[in-house]
């Protein structure tokens, strides 16, 4: 069964500072990855995908991640933070030819001014 | 284009009562989901259906819950008798066609359920 594992419940960063989310998953087969952020009361927003190809993936917001099949990772980076970042972020993998997405526990970010 | 559509954004029922959830997916996409996000937690696959028909229903706790799309564009998630641990976000997404590999998922703004 596919799994993904975001490590820290919670990080906290400085304006301008580096951002690191940590995803790793587990599947049996080629897994299709995705970053979704979350705002308050609101749905989630895709950021960037990984499907087939290139490893590196340039998101929206300036975020990208780097699919590393030998490390089963996915992790996502963004170089400055801003204070618009403070948001909670999912990772997912996509399961089987039907599309179900298993979800991380989520990553929610603190920006400090 | 108009983005995935939810009603209510939130209720609050006592436990026991009956609740529904509706959901107007993108014009166009076949493919509809229904997740729940339990608080602290990531969203969790309810159902799934390709026009009127189900995918996936596995998580579905069908002795409570049940979910329907008759003519293959809106939904309805129904829970009754609600549990105090139905408790949670419920989302609905919708994409264009996964099998055609049109696969991103596009989330509504959620219902916040409350069960006292």
């Amino acid at each position: 069964a596919q799994s993904v594992t975001q490590l820290g419940s919670h990080v906290s960063v400085s304006e301008g500072a580096l951002v690191l989310l940590r995803c790793n998953y587990s599947s049996s087969v080629p897994p299709y990855l995705f970053w979704y952020v979350q705002y308050p009361n609101q749905g989630l927003q895709l950021l960037l995908k990984y499907t087939t190809g290139a490893t590196l993936v340039k998101g929206i917001n300036g975020f990208e991640a780097e699919f590393k099949k030998s490390e089963t990772s996915f992790h996502l980076t963004k170089p400055s933070a801003h204070m618009s970042d403070a948001a909670e972020y999912f990772c997912a993998v996509r399961t089987g030819g039907g599309n179900k997405l298993t979800f991380g526990g989520g990553t929610r970010v603190l920006v400090k001014p | 284009e108009a983005g995935v559509a939810q009603s209510p954004r939130y209720k609050i029922i006592e436990k026991r009562q009956s609740v529904a959830f509706w959901c107007n997916p993108i014009s166009g996409h076949a493919t509809l989901y229904w997740y729940q996000q339990i608080l602290g937690q990531g969203p969790k696959l309810l159902i799934q259906f390709q026009n009127n028909g189900v995918v996936d229903d596995s998580q579905l706790p069908k002795d409570r819950f049940s979910a329907e799309r008759l003519k293959g564009v809106d939904s309805t998630l129904k829970i009754q008798p609600a549990k105090l641990e139905d408790s949670a976000v419920y989302l609905c997404a919708s994409s264009f066609n996964p099998m055609a590999g049109q696969e991103t998922q596009y989330f509504g703004p959620g219902t916040r359920l409350l069960v006292l």
